[in-house]
């Protein structure tokens, strides 16, 4: 199975300020179609998963610009430029280019 | 609106069966793979199970294969999971989600099971 490394484990951030979050695969999470298969999600305390980004770098629909995703390969990236309160939660990656899909154990954005 | 809501939870015996339910409206059910996702206490997501839109074909993690089985219903716009030979390290929150484009769009609310003696 693809191994999912998610870093760093929490993530403590001031208001206002930017929130960087890495995700690494053990494998490239190119598929053959084309396409790269990583997500990511936000898990508010209590609350069940919210996909934030799809395919690496697409924002769903409802989500703040000021969430962007990037990377390729191996090596993933989720940015917050402006951290706001309603953003605190656990922060998960997902990569489905390969069977089984598998998930990153997930990064908490703590507010400093 | 997009909704999937989870039941059929509780405490269970280790060894013992339960099933799982998802509910699903707002969008056409039948169109979707459809999926099973858990999380342990304190731990992070784990892929449980999918199942293809006409329910012809079913995939399962190796942590539960040959004890979970997935199904579904088109024409109730329904999910289910029933699982047997429960292990302590079933105990979860599991979670149905819609399956578009090798990713899980939306999620539903979630439902505990604990398994203990």
């Amino acid at each position: 199975d693809v191994v999912m490394t998610q870093s760093p484990l929490p993530l403590p951030v001031t208001l206002g300020q930017p929130a960087s979050f890495s995700c690494r695969s053990s494998r490239n999470l190119a598929h053959s179609d084309g396409n790269t298969y990583l997500s990511w999600f936000q898990q508010g305390p209590g609350q069940s998963p919210r996909r934030l980004i799809y395919q690496v770098s697409n924002r769903d629909s409802g989500v703040p610009d000021r969430f962007s995703g990037s990377g390729s390969g191996t090596e993933f990236t989720l940015k917050i430029s402006r951290v706001e309160a309603e953003d605190v939660g656990v922060y998960h990656c997902m990569q489905s280019s390969h069977w089984p899909p598998t998930f990153g154990q997930g990064t908490k954005l703590e507010i400093k | 609106e997009v909704q999937l809501m989870e039941s059929g939870g509780g405490l269970v015996q280790p060894g013992g069966s339960l099933r799982l339910s998802c509910a699903a409206s707002g969008f056409t059910f039948s169109q979707n793979w459809m999926n099973w996702v858990r999380q342990a206490p304190g731990m992070g997501l784990e892929w449980v199970a999918n199942i293809n839109p006409d329910g012809s074909a079913e995939f399962y993690a190796d942590s539960v294969k040959g004890r979970f089985t997935i199904s579904r219903d088109n024409a109730k716009n329904s999910l289910s999971l029933q699982m047997s030979s429960l292990r302590d390290e079933d105990t979860a929150v599991y979670y149905c989600a819609r399956g578009v484009a090798y990713s899980l769009d939306y999620w539903g609310q979630g439902i505990l099971v604990i398994v203990s003696s």
